[in-house]
C-alpha cells in the first residue's frame, strides 16, 4: 500500500518563509505532486516533481529526494491568501494513480 | 483552461435512496477520478476511468459504483445511501501521460448529507 505523513497544522507570519514537509511510502513511484485547497474550495495542482532536486515556480518551490522519501514544499514571502490546506500527493504511475496526504491547514497570520 | 463540472453543490437525500453524482469535463480527458473527502482523512480514492467503459477500484469502493459510458462523463452511483456516506465528493480528470505528470483538475465538489 501507499501512505504519506505531513504535519496536520502550521502557522506562519506573513511575509516569512514556510516549509511544508512529506513523508511517503509508496511502490511504484513516479512523482510527487503538491495541491492548495482554501477552505470550500476544490483543490488546485500547484507543482509536481519526478526528479531529485528543487523546482520553482514563483513564490511556489517543491522539492524531492527519492532515496530518503521525502519532499517539501516551500512558501516564500507569505501572504494571507496562502493561508489554505496543501497536500502532498503520490502518483505511483499505471493509470495515473494518485494517493493523497491527509493535508497540512497553514495560517498565515499579520 | 479545463473545467471540471459537478451536478450539484449540495444535496441531502434519505438513508437507502439510490443517489447519482455526476460529473462532466471539457477538455477531452482520458482520466477521470472519484475521490471522497473527510476531516483529518483527507482525499480518499473511491473508483477511477481511464477510458470510456472502464473502471478501476480505488482505495475505498464498498458501497459504491460508476459508470462511464461517454468520455466527458463520469457518474458515482450510490445504490443504497448511508449515513456513513455523508461526505464531501470531488471529481477530478487528468490527461493520460505516460511516467508522470498527475496534474488533476477538480470540480468544484459535492457535499452529500444523507440522513
Amino acid at each position: 500500500g501507499q501512505s504519506l505523513e505531513q504535519p496536520s497544522e502550521v502557522t506562519a507570519v506573513e511575509g516569512a518563509i514556510v516549509q511544508i514537509n512529506c513523508t511517503y511510502q509508496t511502490s511504484g513511484f513516479y512523482g510527487l505532486s503538491w495541491y492548495q485547497q482554501h477552505d470550500g474550495g476544490a483543490p488546485t495542482f500547484l507543482s509536481y516533481n519526478a526528479l531529485d532536486g528543487l523546482e520553482e515556480t514563483g513564490r511556489f518551490s517543491s522539492f524531492l529526494s527519492r532515496s530518503d522519501s521525502y519532499g517539501y514544499l516551500l512558501l516564500q514571502e507569505l501572504q494571507m491568501k496562502d493561508s489554505a490546506s496543501y497536500f502532498c500527493a503520490v502518483f505511483s504511475g499505471g493509470y495515473q494513480k494518485v494517493t493523497f496526504g491527509t493535508g497540512t491547514k497553514l495560517q498565515v497570520i499579520p | 483552461d479545463v473545467k471540471v463540472t459537478q451536478s450539484s453543490r449540495y444535496l441531502v437525500k434519505r438513508t437507502g435512496e439510490k443517489v447519482f453524482l455526476e460529473c462532466v469535463q471539457d477538455m477531452d480527458h482520458e482520466n477521470m477520478f472519484w475521490y471522497r473527502q473527510d476531516p483529518g482523512l483527507g482525499l480518499r480514492l473511491i473508483y477511477f476511468s481511464y477510458d470510456v467503459k472502464m473502471k478501476e477500484k480505488g482505495d475505498i469502493p464498498e458501497g459504491y459504483s460508476v459508470s462511464r459510458e461517454k468520455k466527458e462523463r463520469f457518474s458515482l452511483i450510490l445504490e443504497s445511501a448511508s449515513t456513513n456516506q455523508t461526505s464531501m465528493y470531488l471529481c477530478a480528470s487528468s490527461l493520460w501521460q505516460s511516467g508522470g505528470g498527475g496534474g488533476y483538475t477538480f470540480g468544484s465538489g459535492t457535499r452529500l448529507t444523507v440522513v
